[in-house]
């Protein structure tokens, strides 16, 4: 079965300073995806970025870029120069196929990011 | 209006009331989902509708009842709940379109049910 594994449940940064935000995973499935979310107090889960189990690069998306090490199984979520808005959950998410070609999420725990002015 | 969307935002309900949460995805996808959101739990899937069809049900209890009536609204129609069942129930809709891109799925804002 997939699993992702969040082991950092509350981290702070300082503004302006990168953060890196761990995410272990463990699947069978040769294709797969890895995704991370953004959950503020609002509750609304917010997508960031997406990589995709045989991209050559590393997925980068503004100020969020993606470490991806295959071999580790670990896909960790860099946030630069951090600002007072990214305070927030962050989830790390697995994509698993159904079997009719849709697809569901299997989400980690979640790490609370506190960013300090 | 664009994006996902979800009506009520808050709710509180008696253990002996019938109510119902409404999705509306304005993103032209062909699958949508409910997940319920616990204090101190993971994410957990609830259903899955790919092209209204129900294509999954993670061993919700019968008490939470979907409905797809078209691509565009998800329903889930809650009857008899538990105090337990008090949650973010939030509903997320995708493009299915296997081997191509991303599959991201659009979250909406969620409902804060509370179970009285």
């Amino acid at each position: 079965a997939q699993k992702i594994t969040q082991t950092q449940p509350g981290m702070f940064v300082q503004e302006k300073e990168a953060v890196t935000l761990d995410c272990t995973y463990d699947t069978s499935d040769p294709s797969y995806g890895l995704f991370w979310y953004k959950q503020p107090s609002s509750g609304e889960m917010i997508f960031l970025i997406y990589q995709g189990s045989y991209d050559q690069q590393n997925a980068t998306e503004g100020r969020y870029s993606l470490n991806f090490q295959k071999a580790r199984k670990s896909a960790n979520l860099v946030i630069s120069a951090s600002q007072l808005g990214d305070s927030a959950m962050y989830f790390c998410a697995m994509r698993e196929v159904l079997m009719d070609s849709s697809y569901k999420l299997i989400f980690g725990s979640g790490t609370r990011l506190l960013v300090r002015p | 209006e664009t994006g996902v969307t979800q009506t009520p935002r808050h709710l509180v309900m008696g253990m002996t009331n019938k109510k119902s949460l409404k999705c509306e995805q304005h993103l032209g996808h062909n699958a949508m989902y409910w997940y319920k959101q616990s204090a101190k739990k993971p994410l957990e899937l609830m259903f899955v509708y790919s092209l209204e069809e129900r294509v999954e049900n993670n061993s919700v209890p019968s008490r939470f009842s979907p409905e797809c009536p078209n691509s565009s609204h998800l329903f889930l129609h809650l009857h008899t709940l538990q105090p337990e069942d008090s949650a973010l129930y939030l509903c997320a809709s995708s493009q299915d379109r296997q081997g191509f891109g991303s599959y991201e799925q659009y979250f909406g804002p969620g409902t804060r049910l509370t179970v009285t």
